[in-house]
């Protein structure tokens, strides 16, 4: 049974870079059966889709109202995946989300990490 | 970005009612609309994808319908594992969209 597991830093001063890692344990992150993504929650807002990637063809597709700022990458060695968004400010405060997805045209999360806190503050 | 609206998005419900969570987008999907749950500190879970279709090991109370702009999730026979929180996604068109929620309260 794949699980995830989301780590980094829980808060981020503005301006800074936040950046996560996700740990998969149970499967491997090099399956061209999947796409691995992240997707966010703000306190109080609904959930946002931020990226995936793939690991066969390295391709990676972002949210285009983060796609400037985004970045995901794996690192197959130790089964992870991990995120980092730029420039961050207040509006980027909000849970962290590490999630499997099928590949193919059913696009469903599943499953999700447990999800980690970020907070953006001086 | 297609707009994804639930409704309601509060629920007050009994052990043993029949709920139903209405979901409505901006515009067609297709069926290319998931189901999830999500109880406060933990992973959310995958429910119903396609429209209809129950994900391995979700138990059969929970059902889905709906074409084109409007779906729905039903519960038959509320457990009480089951009050959580309630969200709809769509994979029709990237970006990938999610509903508010619907929280459902016994």
């Amino acid at each position: 049974q794949v699980q995830l597991q989301e780590s980094g830093p829980g808060l981020v001063k503005p301006s800074q870079t936040l950046s996560l890692a996700c740990i998969v344990s149970g499967g491997s992150i090099t399956n061209n059966d999947y796409l691995w993504s992240w997707i966010r929650q703000p306190p109080g807002k609904g959930l946002e889709w931020i990226g995936y990637i793939h690991h066969s063809s390295g391709r990676t597709y972002y949210n285009p109202s983060l796609k400037s700022r985004t970045a995901i990458s794996m690192d197959t060695s130790k089964n992870q995946l991990s995120l980092e968004l730029s420039s961050v400010t207040a509006a980027d405060t909000a849970v962290y989300y590490c999630v499997r997805t099928p590949s193919g045209l059913l696009v469903r999360f599943d499953p999700w990490g447990q999800g980690i806190l970020v907070t953006v503050s001086s | 970005d297609i707009l994804m609206t639930q409704s309601p998005s509060s629920l007050s419900a009994f052990v043993g009612d029949r709920v139903t969570i209405s979901c409505r987008a901006s515009q067609s999907v297709n069926k290319y609309l998931n189901w999830y749950q999500y109880k406060p500190g933990t992973a959310p879970k995958l429910l119903i994808y396609a429209g209809s279709n129950l994900q391995s090991g979700v138990p059969s109370r929970f059902g889905g319908s709906g074409s084109g702009t409007e779906y729905t999730l039903t519960i038959s026979g509320l457990q009480p594992e089951d009050f959580a929180t309630y969200f709809c996604q769509q994979s029709y068109g990237s970006p990938y969209t999610f509903g508010q929620g619907t929280k459902l309260e016994i």
